[in-house]
């Protein structure tokens, strides 16, 4: 079983829509959690990071966790053209040091058509 | 406030040279990690520095190295390159209890 498992897509939803990008993670007591997005050709840019159940919310973008089931998401609302890129889930695997050890799933590609 | 920078962004080796990547962290950052991402892939945790040690080293070889020095900048050294090492290498920053930022990477290509 991997680490972090992300469904690779491509994910094509529609300009205006909601996009919905799911993660599932093994370590029964990861901490921490985080969603980078990549362009084609950049590097991953975060822009979610989430540490308690439940869901928080920045703009679009809301991050949804879940530690019973060991599941994160991310929704992206009213998707638009340029939110089109591969969104990376990724799970600190350190606990309680303050450090960042970072193990990502292969990510998943968004597609948003106009 | 500059962010994390690496150098070079493009980099072309033959096989069984030596290649060395820079890193400059984020100011206010003093923790560097390196991680290597293959093509269609996620990135890969190489190995990590704090206080100029390496404190955690992930699944690769040790002709992959590194180094840290007093301003917190880094190098990533490769050597005996091997197809297989052409990847996008990422530098990433972090404080403590800070989230980790990316530099823009190195692409670097094995002939």
């Amino acid at each position: 079983q991997k680490e972090v498992e992300q469904n690779s897509g491509p994910l094509s939803v529609p300009e205006g829509a909601i996009a919905s990008l799911n993660c599932t993670y093994s370590d029964r007591g990861s901490q921490s959690f985080f969603w980078y997005r990549q362009y084609s050709g950049k590097s991953p840019e975060l822009i979610m990071s989430i540490y308690s159940n439940g869901d928080k919310e920045d703009g679009r973008f809301t991050a949804q966790l879940n530690k019973a089931s060991q599941y994160v998401s991310l929704l992206i609302r009213d998707s638009q053209p340029s939110d089109s890129a591969t969104y990376l889930c990724a799970v600190n695997m350190e606990r309680n040091t303050g450090f960042q050890k970072l193990v990502f799933g292969t990510g998943t590609r968004l597609l948003v058509s106009p | 406030d500059a962010g994390v920078t690496q150098s070079p962004t493009h980099l072309i080796k033959t096989r069984g040279q030596q290649v060395t990547l820079r890193c400059s962290p984020k100011s206010g950052h003093d923790t560097v990690s390196w991680y290597q991402q293959a093509l269609g892939q996620g990135p890969q945790f190489i190995f990590q520095y704090y206080e100029e040690e390496e404190r955690q080293r992930g699944n690769f070889p040790d002709r992959f190295s590194g180094h840290q020095f007093p301003n917190y900048s880094s190098e990533l050294n490769v050597n005996a390159l091997l197809l297989g090492d052409s990847a996008l290498y990422l530098c990433a920053s972090s404080g403590r209890v800070t989230e980790a930022f990316f530099g823009q990477g190195t692409r670097l290509t094995v002939v």
